[in-house]
C-alpha cells in the first residue's frame, strides 16, 4: 500500500508569495496531521483533522496559516503571504484509530525555505 | 502542560555498542508513550511504545520500559549497527487526547 503521499517534496519561494502544500492519507485512515519541523523549536502540531472535520488548530501559528480536508483523501495547508521564519519541514501524517493510539503514519516531508 | 525531555545529542557510537536514549516526561494522568525514527531524508516511523506502567516496548532489538515512579522512558539496544543512524523522537499521548506530543529529538550516528 502507498504511504503518506505530500507534495512538493522541495518548495523555494519568496517572501511575500502563497504557498500550498499538498497531502494524501493512507487509504482508510480517518485522522490526518499537520506537524512543522525546525531545528530551534522540533516537532509542533499545527492542526489536526477527524473524519475531514477540523478537530483543534490551536497549533497554526497565526492567520497566514490555512487548512482544508475537503475529502477523505486530499488535505492542504496554505501558508500566505509567507515569511523567512515560515521556512521548515512541513510533515503530514495519518491515522487509522485517532491521534489517542499515538499511531501516526507520517509523509517524506515538505520543505520549505522562503527567502 | 504535557511535555518530554530528551537528552542532547548528538550521539555518536561505534558498531556493536551498547545505546541509551534517555527521555522523561511530564503529564498528567497516565500517558501513552513512544518512540519515533526518523531516517534522513524521510518521515517519522513508530518504533515502539508502552500504554501503562511496567510495560516494555520492543521492535527491532531496541526496547523501552515504561517506569512511572521515574516518570520515564528510556530507549536502549544492546548492539547498534550502521543502520541504526537516525534521530530518535520519545513522545507521549495524553489519555482522552489525540495530541502526539514530541521531543526535540536525539540524532544517533553510528560508525563501523
Amino acid at each position: 500500500d502507498a504511504g503518506v503521499i505530500q507534495s512538493p517534496r522541495h518548495e523555494v519561494t519568496e517572501m511575500g508569495q502563497e504557498v500550498t502544500l499538498r497531502c494524501k492519507p493512507i487509504s482508510g485512515h480517518n485522522s490526518l496531521f499537520w506537524y512543522r519541523q525546525t531545528m530551534m523549536r522540533g516537532l509542533e502540531l499545527l492542526i489536526y483533522f477527524n473524519n475531514n472535520v477540523p478537530i483543534d488548530d490551536s497549533g497554526m501559528p497565526e492567520d497566514r496559516f490555512s487548512a482544508k480536508m475537503p475529502n477523505a483523501s486530499f488535505s492542504t495547508l496554505k501558508i500566505q503571504p509567507s515569511e523567512p521564519r515560515d521556512s521548515a519541514v512541513y510533515f503530514c501524517a495519518s491515522s487509522y484509530r485517532g491521534g489517542a493510539t499515538g499511531e501516526l503514519f507520517f509523509g517524506e516531508g515538505s520543505r520549505l525555505t522562503v527567502l | 502542560g504535557n511535555s518530554v525531555t530528551q537528552m542532547e545529542g548528538p550521539v555518536t557510537l561505534s558498531e556493536e555498542a551498547f545505546l541509551t536514549i534517555n527521555c522523561t516526561y511530564t503529564a498528567t494522568g497516565y500517558p501513552s508513550l513512544f518512540w519515533y525514527v526518523q531516517y534522513p531524508g524521510e518521515g517519522l516511523q513508530l518504533l515502539l511504545k508502552a500504554t501503562k506502567a511496567d510495560d516494555k516496548g520492543s521492535n527491532k532489538g531496541f526496547e523501552a520500559t515504561y517506569r512511572k515512579e521515574t516518570t520515564s522512558f528510556h530507549l536502549e539496544k544492546g548492539s547498534v549497527q550502521v543502520s541504526d543512524s537516525a534521530v530518535y523522537f520519545c513522545a507521549l499521548v495524553q489519555g482522552g487526547s489525540e495530541k502526539l506530543v514530541f521531543g526535540k529529538g536525539t540524532k544517533l550516528t553510528v560508525n563501523p
